[in-house]
């Protein structure tokens, strides 16, 4: 079974610029997160989308931050203008369920971004 | 909201020795779940082991069991016969009828 794949796996831009990052989650899970993960600290969410409708979005920065899932599949996390503050990797996961402790969730390998 | 704190920012241990990382966590729910997360470096986090809060018994993988003490919200990890490979970094989460809470992690050096 595929796991869950993002791309790019590392990218350097300058702030103000934009970025996006892509993910495609297991086939069939239904559930995606978008985490952010600072150095040094655990990940944290940044949104949750069930199919292709958003769940959980109170934690992102929607003044420069926007994702999507189109189709319930894939989806793409866009960072514009970039700061230096959003350095991070940030991971994608997916899970079969919607919520519980019984919904484990499966990572990806993460983007690394680097706000220069 | 829940927290999760992971005390120890670094661990060491030796090759076939047993370490144990600590995890406390807040909730006001009766009813969650609690996970470790072993992220190696530059590579995806995958599960150890979890464990329901209302199972009494402490959960075990292989050489990975957790002490889990619900009245005291502690649920601490045991590595036992450690191996190169176990060195990473190590994730306490909580789960309760939202999505998870991540401690800061643990990183586990393993010495030859």
């Amino acid at each position: 079974e595929a796991g869950v794949a993002q791309s790019p796996r590392y990218k350097i831009i300058e702030k103000r610029q934009s970025v996006a990052f892509w993910c495609n989650p297991i086939s069939g899970h239904a559930t995606l997160y978008w985490y952010q993960q600072i150095l040094g600290q655990g990940p944290k969410l940044l949104i949750q989308f069930q199919n292709n409708g958003v769940v959980d979005d109170s934690q992102l920065p929607k003044d420069r931050f926007s994702a999507e899932r189109l189709k319930g599949v894939d989806s793409t996390l866009k960072i514009q203008p970039a700061k230096l503050e959003d350095s991070a990797v940030y991971l994608c996961a997916s899970s079969l369920l919607t919520s519980g402790g019984q919904n484990i969730q499966y990572f990806g390998a993460g983007t690394r971004l680097s706000v220069l | 909201a829940q927290t999760v704190t992971q005390s120890q920012p670094e661990m060491s241990v030796q090759e076939a020795e047993t370490v144990t990382l600590s995890c406390t966590y807040d909730t006001s729910e009766s009813d969650y779940y609690l996970f470790w997360y072993k992220q190696p470096p530059s590579r995806q986090m995958i599960l150890v082991i979890r464990q329901e809060a209302y199972k009494q018994q402490n959960a075990t993988e292989n050489r990975f069991s957790v002490n889990f003490q619900k009245a005291a919200k502690s649920f601490s990890l045991k590595i036992s016969d450690s191996q190169l490979g176990d060195a990473a970094m190590y994730f306490c989460a909580y789960s309760g009828y939202s999505t998870l809470t991540f401690g800061k992690g643990t990183m586990l050096l393993v010495s030859p």
